[in-house]
């Protein structure tokens, strides 16, 4: 696609249930980057995909989050159990190496 | 040291001024750096590459001293859509064709009429 497609835009989902945020990055782009973001704040580093290189998953904040990537594409971030404090905007940025980043709109996430 | 650090303002300057911010990066491995542009509630949008000495781009020139270790944003001529908050990213190279992609929090500017 011509841009990096982030899906839902908006997320409202009860303390406890289990989220799924998906990334859809620009075609050819071979790296792939979550970040979280609270309201007033900066860009937390979450996961990065590189190609078929095993992923960095040093910025996940807990195991209640994880993050997968099919076929070197569309990227699915999962957290489970959710908690109030995980309410934020969560964005991806796809790269083609060399080149800048990419971000897609975010998607808004509300834990109640 | 944190790995990007920038003041994060806010900067308040007149229309048609001159401003210039300071981003500092710790990792003297990195060889190119962005400036990105956030507005409020959207995504980061990228304004410009600096990936030698320094990039012209009308209004915006961003350069780079790699002895200090820092890259700078001028934008001159203010307009009231520059209000915005400006990241930079000095992305390092971690082996395997993988880059570390860190981001400082951004600093806020508003263009007061």
């Amino acid at each position: 696609g011509a841009g990096v497609s982030q899906s839902p835009s908006n997320k409202v989902t009860e303390k406890g249930k289990d989220v799924e945020l998906r990334c859809d990055p620009i075609s050819g782009h071979t790296a792939l980057y979550w970040y979280r973001q609270s309201l007033g704040q900066g860009l937390e580093f979450l996961i990065y995909f590189q190609g078929n290189s095993a992923p960095d998953k040093s910025g996940l904040p807990s195991d209640r989050f994880s993050a997968e990537r099919t076929g070197g594409s569309v990227s699915t971030l999962t957290i489970q159990r959710t908690q109030q404090e995980d309410s934020a905007v969560y964005l991806c940025a796809s790269n083609l190496q060399g080149r800048g980043y990419t971000f897609g709109s975010g998607t808004r996430l509300t834990v109640v | 040291r944190k790995e990007v650090e920038q003041d994060p303002g806010p900067f308040n300057v007149p229309e048609g001024a001159t401003v210039a911010f300071n981003c500092t990066y710790s990792n003297s491995a990195s060889q190119s750096f962005f400036w990105y542009r956030q507005d409020c509630r959207k995504e980061p949008k990228l304004l410009m590459s600096v990936y030698s000495s320094g990039n012209e781009d009308g209004r915006f020139t961003a350069q780079l001293n790699r002895a200090s270790q820092y890259i700078s944003l001028l934008i001159r001529d203010s307009k009231l859509s520059d209000s915005a908050t400006y990241l930079c990213v000095a992305p390092a190279y971690s082996g395997a064709g993988s880059y570390q992609l860190t981001f400082g929090k951004g600093t806020k500017l508003s263009v007061i009429p």
